[in-house]
């Protein structure tokens, strides 16, 4: 069974300019999940989706930060405009209702 | 709102030594508590997961963890380790029934395994 699959893995970008992160969940899981992981930290979440509804995304910061997941499978994150501060790892995760979560490989944000 | 504490940032240890690695969170209710590892490279994985019944969980690669609910605890343990249990490796704690399935995680242990 193929896993959570995450595009690109690494990203480099100049302060300012805009970024999308995309996730392809595990077959016939419903929930997706986008977290941020800074170095040294765990992850954090910013938006939950169950199917195509977004149900939680009370620590997704609304000025820069936007999701979509239109046919309840795959999903876009997108930035903009990138600030210094948001250089971090992007991951995704995914499960079948309220189960385990399983995490993608995540892409790696360089803002310069 | 829940808080899961790992209490070692940094672990540096020799092969054929018994690693612990602590965790403690903080909620009240009832809740389903993770290990998650990442190998140097590689993406988060689940090393186990207890829900519910025997608060000894065993997981993959020898490692097991021991729910405490009077101490909030999630300890894992594994009683040998290997070169390749060099990994960080995440406490996560999901609060179960309110606000959907919001995995919070601890700030991660960095665990060296010296060959």
């Amino acid at each position: 069974e193929a896993g959570v699959v995450q595009s690109p893995r690494y990203k480099i970008i100049e302060k300012k300019q805009p970024v999308a992160f995309w996730c392809n969940p595990i077959s016939g899981h419903n929930t997706l999940y986008w977290y941020l992981q800074n170095l040294g930290q765990g992850p954090e979440l910013l938006i939950r989706y169950e199917n195509e509804e977004a149900v939680d995304d009370s620590q997704l910061p609304k000025d820069r930060f936007s999701a979509e997941r239109l046919k309840g499978v795959d999903s876009t994150l997108k930035i903009q405009p990138a600030e210094l501060g948001d250089s971090a790892v992007y991951l995704c995760a995914s499960s079948l209702l309220e189960g385990t979560q399983y995490f993608g490989p995540g892409t790696r944000l360089t803002v310069l | 709102a829940q808080s899961v504490s790992q209490h070692n940032h940094h672990v540096i240890l020799s092969e054929a030594a018994s690693l612990e690695l602590g965790c403690n969170y903080s909620y009240g209710g009832t809740v389903n508590l993770f290990w998650y590892v990442q190998y140097p490279g590689q993406h988060l994985q689940l090393l186990l997961k207890y829900f519910s019944g025997d608060p000894l969980v065993k997981g993959i690669k020898g490692f097991e963890a021991e729910f405490i609910k009077s101490k909030f605890s999630f300890n894992l343990r594994k009683p040998s380790v290997q070169w390749s249990d060099t990994a960080e490796y995440f406490c996560a704690v999901n609060s179960r029934g309110a606000a959907g399935n919001k995995l919070t995680f601890g700030g991660g242990t960095r665990v060296l395994v010296k060959p």
